[in-house]
């Protein structure tokens, strides 16, 4: 079966700071790959998906850059974290051939900026 | 922007009671989706309905999609309080990615 993991599962960094968070997918090949963030009480807001490896598709201009190096991980990186960065961040995937079908989530990082 | 937009944002109902939640989008859809979010948690697909079919059921749930108004529904029957959570529609589009709305809050009352 498959399962998609998220780690750190909490961060706190202060201002300035860069940042890393890693999603990495098992028992499936060639999936699509999705970063979200969610700001508390909020809906999801789509930063990055991916189609493959080194394929990288933004959403929305900000402070934060994606990479897929190899094709079942995914990584959420900032060179210098600002307050607005704060969030839930959530990875999820989808089988290759049905993007827009059910996405299976991570269980996310909480990400504090102070 | 974001084209699913649940109404109401916040819903409090005792247990036993049915919950409904509506969900309206923008554009045209390949499929609408459920999905639920516990605290603090990520989100577990509920149901998934496509832009052909008018309702679709799956346990207690009872979802419909009006294509016309742009517009789904949610009705969780015979509430429990194991329900209490925050629900959130999808919109599926052409391109490779899902648009969330903003969510329902539902808490169920013992």
């Amino acid at each position: 079966s498959q399962t998609i993991h998220q780690w750190p599962a909490t961060l706190v960094q202060p201002v300035g700071s860069p940042l890393s968070l890693e999603c990495t997918v098992e028992g499936t090949s060639n999936p699509n790959l999705y970063w979200y963030r969610q700001a508390a009480g909020r809906g999801l807001q789509l930063l990055f998906y991916s189609v493959g490896i080194g394929q990288i598709s933004s959403e929305v201009p900000q402070n934060l850059s994606a990479s897929r190096p190899q094709d079942r991980q995914f990584i959420l990186s900032s060179k210098k974290l600002l307050l607005s960065d704060s969030g839930f961040y959530l990875c999820a995937w989808t089988p290759r051939d049905k993007p827009t079908d059910t996405q299976y989530f991570g269980p996310g990082t909480r990400l504090t900026v102070l | 922007s974001q084209q699913g937009e649940e109404d109401p944002q916040a819903l409090s109902i005792q247990e036993g009671e049915n919950a409904t939640m509506n969900c309206s989008y923008k554009t045209s859809i390949n499929n609408l989706q459920w999905y639920r979010q516990n605290s603090g948690r990520g989100l577990v697909h509920l149901i998934l309905i496509r832009s052909n079919e008018r309702e679709k059921h799956s346990g207690r749930l009872r979802v419909t999609l009006d294509t016309s108004k742009k517009s789904s529904s949610l009705l969780i029957t015979a509430s429990r309080a194991a329900d209490t959570a925050s629900y959130f529609c999808a919109a599926g589009q052409g391109a490779q990615k899902l648009v969330f709305g903003q969510g329902t809050r539902l808490t169920i009352n013992p």
